[in-house]
């Protein structure tokens, strides 16, 4: 079974426009992480953010921001202002303490962003 | 060099061909990864090791071999593929490995005739 889910497969939106990525995880562990990477189209996976299951604090970071719900088991991605250069497939992962080395990655969200 | 690199960046195989994949992380991590990733499907992990031993191995066909002979550098052989390996290969490294943020290469592209 899938155990992070990106609905979305692919998202246009033009420049400055707010675009939000959704990931929905599951996972019976109570002890557990959250990721968001980046790929842009030169390959290479950057890391964006990781958060533990204790923490449910919203972070944000310059343009991008987290939202981490417990309760509907979401780890949402917000970029606000887009820019051309987050043109990218965004990545969210899960890594549970049942598995200490896997990290299990959604299919992506391709985000497209217009000038 | 900083982080994570790989070379080549891009590689074109014939089926009988037998070539290596290099991966090297200047991070000072313990644990480095290979994945797997082909377009339409989530990324796959294939090999995992920490302190140079081998702890993951995730179902992956004989013709992929690995090697990681010190904790800085880590290898894929590649012998007699199929074109359905053709694919993004990226390798990966962490701290230690357990749950830990992983850092990842810029891949290598490889295409199997």
């Amino acid at each position: 079974a899938q155990k992070v889910t990106q609905a979305q497969t692919e998202i246009s939106v033009v420049e400055k426009e707010d675009v939000t990525l959704d990931c929905v995880y599951e996972t019976r562990d109570t002890t557990y992480y959250l990721f968001w990477y980046k790929q842009p189209p030169s390959g290479e996976l950057v890391f964006l953010i990781r958060r533990n299951s204790f923490d449910e604090q919203n972070e944000i970071s310059g343009r991008y921001s987290w939202n981490f719900q417990k309760s509907t088991s979401s780890f949402n991605f917000t970029i606000t202002a887009s820019q051309v250069v987050d043109s990218a497939v965004y990545f969210c992962a899960l890594s549970e303490a049942s598995d200490d080395y896997k990290l299990s990655f959604g299919a992506g969200t391709t985000v497209t962003v217009r000038a | 060099e900083t982080g994570v690199t790989q070379t080549p960046r891009h590689l074109v195989m014939g089926m009988t061909n037998k070539k290596s994949l290099k991966c090297e992380q200047h991070l000072g991590h313990n644990a480095m990864y290979w994945y797997k990733q082909s377009a339409k499907k989530p990324l796959e992990l294939m090999f995992v090791y920490s302190l140079e031993e081998r702890v993951e191995n995730n179902s992956v066909p004989s013709r992929f071999s690995p090697e990681c002979p010190n904790s800085s550098h880590l290898f894929l052989h590649l012998h007699t593929l199929q074109p359905e390996d053709s694919a993004l290969y990226l390798c990966a490294s962490s701290p230690r490995g357990r749950r830990e943020t992983q850092y990842f290469g810029p891949g290598t592209r490889l295409l199997v005739l």
